[in-house]
C-alpha cells in the first residue's frame, strides 16, 4: 500500500542553520504531497503542498519540490528560527477522491538559540 | 473563527467504560475524519465521513464507532475502551469530499488514557 517514510529525529539545529527533512513515498498513481506542522500542544496545520510532479510548494520560508523520479518531497528552509521548533509530518493523498491522507511518522525539529 | 473543536481535551478512564469524544466544525465542511497519533507511527485514520449519514472505515477502525447525523458533528465512540486505545486523537475536516486534495483542518487533539 501507499506509504511515507521520513527521516528519524529529533533534528537539533542552531538558529539560522539550514534545514532539510527528508521524505520519500511509495504510491500508486499520482498523489498530491503535503507537509503539515504540529506545534507543541496543538493540532496539525498545513504548511505547504504540491499537486503534481516538479511543483514547488512554499510557505513561511519553507520549500519542498515534488520529485517524481526520486519519489521524494524533502522539506527545506534556509535559516531556521527557534519558533520553527515543532513536529513535521509528510503526507500524501490516497483513495478515489484523494481526500484520505497517509502520514509519515513525523520528525521532531528542535532549534536552539 | 473557523475551527474544529474536540471535547474532552484530556480524559483518563478505565477499561470497559463507554466514552464519546465529540467533534464539531463551524466551516460547513463536507468531509470529516478521525485520526489517532502514536509515537513512531504518525497519524492513522480511524473513520471518515464524506457527508451526512455517509461514513466509512479507515485503517484502524477496530474498537471504534462513529456517526454523522449532522454536517457539523462527528463524534467518536469507544464502546468498551481497552488500554491499547490509549492515544492522542485528532478530528479533522475539509471543505470538499470529492473535489480533490483539499486542506485538512485539525482540532487540538484529545489525549485519552485507558487504565
Amino acid at each position: 500500500g501507499d506509504s511515507v517514510t521520513q527521516m528519524e529525529g529529533p533534528v537539533t539545529l542552531s538558529e539560522e542553520a539550514f534545514l532539510t527533512i527528508n521524505c520519500t513515498y511509495t504510491a500508486t498513481g499520482y498523489p498530491s504531497l503535503f507537509w503539515y506542522v504540529q506545534y507543541p500542544g496543538e493540532g496539525l496545520q498545513l504548511l505547504l503542498k504540491a499537486t503534481k510532479a516538479d511543483d514547488k510548494g512554499s510557505n513561511k520560508g519553507f520549500e519542498a519540490t515534488y520529485r517524481k523520479e526520486t519519489t521524494s518531497f524533502h522539506l527545506e528552509k534556509g535559516s531556521v528560527q527557534v519558533s520553527d521548533s515543532a513536529v513535521y509530518f509528510c503526507a500524501l493523498t490516497q483513495g478515489e477522491y484523494g481526500n484520505k491522507l497517509v502520514f509519515g511518522a513525523g520528525t521532531i525539529l528542535r532549534v536552539k538559540s | 473563527e473557523a475551527q474544529v473543536t474536540q471535547n474532552p481535551r484530556y480524559l483518563i478512564t478505565v477499561t470497559g467504560k463507554k466514552l464519546t469524544v465529540t467533534c464539531s466544525q463551524n466551516m460547513n465542511h463536507e468531509y470529516m475524519s478521525w485520526y489517532r497519533q502514536d509515537p513512531g507511527l504518525g497519524l492513522r485514520q480511524i473513520y471518515y465521513s464524506m457527508n451526512v449519514e455517509v461514513t466509512d472505515k479507515g485503517d484502524v477502525p477496530e474498537g471504534y464507532k462513529v456517526s454523522r447525523k449532522e454536517k457539523r458533528n462527528f463524534p467518536l465512540i469507544l464502546e468498551s475502551p481497552s488500554p491499547n486505545q490509549t492515544s492522542l486523537y485528532f478530528c479533522a475536516s475539509s471543505l470538499s469530499a470529492t473535489g480533490g486534495p483539499g486542506e485538512l483542518f485539525f482540532g487540538e487533539g484529545s489525549r485519552l488514557t485507558v487504565l
